[in-house]
């Protein structure tokens, strides 16, 4: 069973270009969520999907950043118009169990590092 | 303010030395708390998970403690290793829901 799959490993980016990031979950895991993590500082939260459904955005800017996970392939967290402060670290983590539950377990990807030149 | 803290922020020690990170939190309602371990350019990966009734839980040389009355949790390793050198993340969750609150880290570099 291989583990979450991200890819690109690393993604460089001009200014107003678009980023599209992959997640490919463990085998059977149905919640997918994504991270961002800045240069010294802990991970944050961005977003909280199901299979084709969003169901906490709460930590995503309103503005150029979407996400989705349809029935079929891995999740994609879009970043359009690139600006350089949305260089960062993107991890995307999967779990088999609804969230809250007190033995969930995150499994995390090995992130995609974006850099915006 | 919801908030994670750890400490030391970074620490370098002998292979084969024991040492203690320390994690303090301010989440409340408080559900449990985690210690990942995150080797350079990885995802974290977990080494326990405690629940506000436990006090201590151990995996291999990894022994976390809580003290959910202080909201204090340290992580001991011991007999430590150079495949040890990684950043160990504390990571405290709400009660009932899904929302980590994730420590910056502390650095731990194990030498030769």
């Amino acid at each position: 069973n291989a583990g979450v799959m991200q890819n690109p490993r690393h993604l460089v980016r001009r200014r107003g270009q678009e980023a599209r990031l992959r997640c490919s979950p463990m085998k059977g895991h149905s919640h997918v969520y994504w991270y961002r993590q800045l240069p010294e500082e802990g991970l944050k939260f961005m977003v909280y999907l199901q299979k084709e459904n969003i169901i906490d955005e709460s930590g995503m800017p309103k503005e150029r950043f979407s996400a989705e996970f349809p029935k079929e392939g891995p999740s994609i967290l879009r970043i359009q118009q690139v600006v350089r402060g949305d260089s960062a670290a993107y991890f995307c983590a999967s779990s088999p169990i609804p969230p809250g539950a007190t033995n969930e377990k995150l499994f995390f990807g090995s992130g995609t590092q974006l850099s915006v030149l | 303010k919801n908030q994670v803290e750890q400490s030391p922020q970074s620490l370098i020690i002998l292979e084969g030395k024991n040492c203690t990170l320390q994690c303090n939190y301010t989440v409340s309602p408080f559900s449990n708390l985690r210690w990942y371990k995150q080797d350079t350019g990885r995802g974290p990966v977990s080494l326990t998970i405690m629940t506000f009734s436990e006090n201590t839980k151990s995996n291999g040389r990894y022994t976390a403690t809580l003290d959910a009355d202080t909201k204090q949790s340290s992580l001991h390793i011991t007999a430590s290793q150079l495949s040890d050198s990684a950043s160990y993340i504390c990571v405290v969750s709400f009660s009932g829901t899904y929302k980590y609150i994730f420590g910056t880290g502390t650095r731990l570099k194990v030498l030769a």
